[in-house]
C-alpha cells in the first residue's frame, strides 16, 4: 500500500538529548512536509522540502533540524535546544503546489 | 500573512442531527486553495475536500456538503444527518504559493462530537 510512514509512534526525550523522528514516503511524491500539533493550537509547519537535498524553514524551525537525502525519506531531529518539545509530530507529503498533502499516523513525543 | 479561524472549539450534537462547522479565512493572494481535513482519534489527518479561489460552487458528497463564499471569506462544512463515526477533531486549511510546495496554514480545528 502507498502512503506515509512515521516511527515511532511513541518516543521520550530526556534532558539535553536530541532524538530523531522518522519519515519514509513511497509515493513518489516530491514535496515533504513535517508539521507540530499542540492541543487546542491546530497544526504548525516546522520545515519542508520541496525536492532532494532542499528544504526550508517553517513557521517554527528554532531547535530542530531535518536533511533530505533522499526523495523517500525525510527524517527530523528534535534538538536540545527545543526547550518545549512534548507534542504530535506529523509528517505528509504532496505532488507539489497546491495540492493536497497526505499524512502519516504521527509520533507522540513526550519529555522524561 | 495568511490565517484561518475555526471560531468554534467543540460542538456536540446528537446523532442525525446535522452540523456546520465554520471557517473564515485571510489572504491578499488572489490565487489559492482551501482544504478540510479530518483527524479522528487515530491521529492521521484523513484529506476531506479541496477547492480553488475561482470555483465557488458548493460542493456536495454524500452526507457533506461545503459552501465555500468569497465576499465573506468563509468555506463553511456542513455534515447532514450525522453519525457516531463523524466524531473527529476537522481542520480548514489554506495553501499558501510557495514554489513547488503545498506549504499549508491550519485553523485551530473544531472537535465534533456526535452522541447516540
Amino acid at each position: 500500500d502507498g502512503g506515509i510512514t512515521q516511527s515511532p509512534k511513541y518516543l521520550f526525550r530526556k534532558e539535553g538529548q536530541n532524538v530523531t523522528l522518522s519519515c519514509e514516503q513511497n509515493l513518489n511524491h516530491d514535496a515533504m512536509y513535517w508539521y507540530r500539533q499542540d492541543p487546542g493550537q491546530g497544526l504548525r509547519l516546522i520545515y519542508y522540502s520541496q525536492i532532494v537535498n532542499d528544504f526550508q524553514k517553517g513557521d517554527i524551525a528554532e531547535g530542530y533540524s531535518v536533511s533530505r537525502e533522499k526523495k523517500e525519506s525525510f527524517p527530523l531531529t528534535v534538538t536540545s535546544a527545543q526547550k518545549n518539545p512534548t507534542a504530535f509530530y506529523l509528517c505528509a507529503s504532496s505532488r507539489g503546489r497546491d495540492e493536497k498533502l497526505f499524512f502519516g499516523s504521527g509520533t507522540q513525543l513526550s519529555v522524561l | 500573512a495568511q490565517k484561518v479561524t475555526q471560531a468554534q472549539t467543540e460542538i456536540s450534537v446528537v446523532e442525525k442531527e446535522d452540523v456546520t462547522l465554520d471557517c473564515v479565512y485571510e489572504t491578499r493572494d488572489t490565487t489559492y486553495y482551501l482544504f478540510w481535513y479530518k483527524q479522528p482519534p487515530s491521529g492521521e489527518l484523513v484529506f476531506l475536500i479541496r477547492r480553488n479561489s475561482f470555483d465557488e460552487q458548493n460542493e456536495i458528497s454524500g452526507r457533506y456538503s461545503w459552501n465555500f463564499q468569497k465576499s465573506t471569506s468563509s468555506f463553511n462544512f456542513t455534515i447532514t444527518a450525522s453519525q457516531v463515526v463523524d466524531s473527529a477533531v476537522y481542520f480548514c486549511a489554506l495553501s499558501v504559493d510557495t514554489g513547488t510546495a503545498s506549504k499549508l496554514t491550519f485553523g485551530t480545528g473544531t472537535r465534533l462530537q456526535v452522541t447516540l
